[in-house]
């Protein structure tokens, strides 16, 4: 099965950008999708195929994906935004839905 | 607005069979979408069990697929999980979410339910 990668934990200042990644083979030929999961509440989907904002999520969260490393950012971090990230993706063919460990976002 | 809701008992047995059900309003489920069941463990990440449509496709785990059964009831606009023999690694939060096409982003989802296993 596919596996992906994701770094523990990201800390960031207030008003500084967040870089989250989510490694995995060739995983630019993926469509991957972003969450956002505060404690004690479901996910939140926050960037769709990549990059693609759903409505009601701020500008400030992008999203990209190239060769082995796929990329969440957020731009000007506020105290709300504390919170973990998952990457999810379908690697095709007969595998199944694949979610990333998790990212816990501190904003120091 | 479109709402899901899980239901079921909060504690199961060892070896018996959880069994839970998701009944979602504000929208049709044959009116197109999956619906899918997703699990994290206490302090754990994130595992899709299954997604079935409403003609009774489905997707299921490759590491749960000999245990889980997903099914849905379009009369009552709900879909439900039953995951039998189960052990305390099943022990989890369960949710039930709206996803793209079975194998898609999940745009939707419940506030969730813990289930644990224990005797």
């Amino acid at each position: 099965s596919y596996l992906v990668t994701q770094s523990p934990s990201v800390s960031v200042a207030p008003g500084e950008t967040a870089t989250i990644t989510c490694g995995g083979n060739n995983i630019g030929s993926k469509g991957v999708h972003w969450y956002q999961q505060k404690p004690g509440q479901a996910p939140v989907l926050v960037i769709s195929y990549d990059s693609d904002r759903p409505s009601g999520i701020p500008e400030r969260f992008s999203g990209s994906n190239s060769g082995n490393t796929a990329t969440l950012t957020i731009s000007g971090v506020e105290d709300g935004d504390e919170a973990d990230y998952y990457c999810q993706l379908w690697s095709g063919g007969s595998d199944h839905v694949v979610f990333g460990g998790g990212t816990k976002l501190t904003v120091l | 607005q479109v709402q899901l809701q899980e239901s079921g008992p909060g504690l199961v047995k060892p070896s018996g069979t959880l069994s839970l059900t998701c009944a979602v309003s504000g929208y049709s489920i044959t009116s197109g979408y999956y619906w899918g069941w997703i699990r994290q463990s206490p302090g754990k990440g994130l595992e899709c069990l299954a997604t079935i449509s409403h003609t009774g496709s489905t997707y299921d785990n490759p590491s749960l697929k000999s245990r889980v059964t997903i099914s849905v009831d379009t009369s009552k606009n709900q879909f439900s999980l039953e995951l039998n023999s189960v052990t305390a690694a099943d022990t989890a939060v369960y949710y039930c979410a709206r996803n793209e096409f079975g194998v898609g982003y999940f745009d939707l989802w419940g506030r969730g339910t813990l289930v644990t296993v224990s005797s």
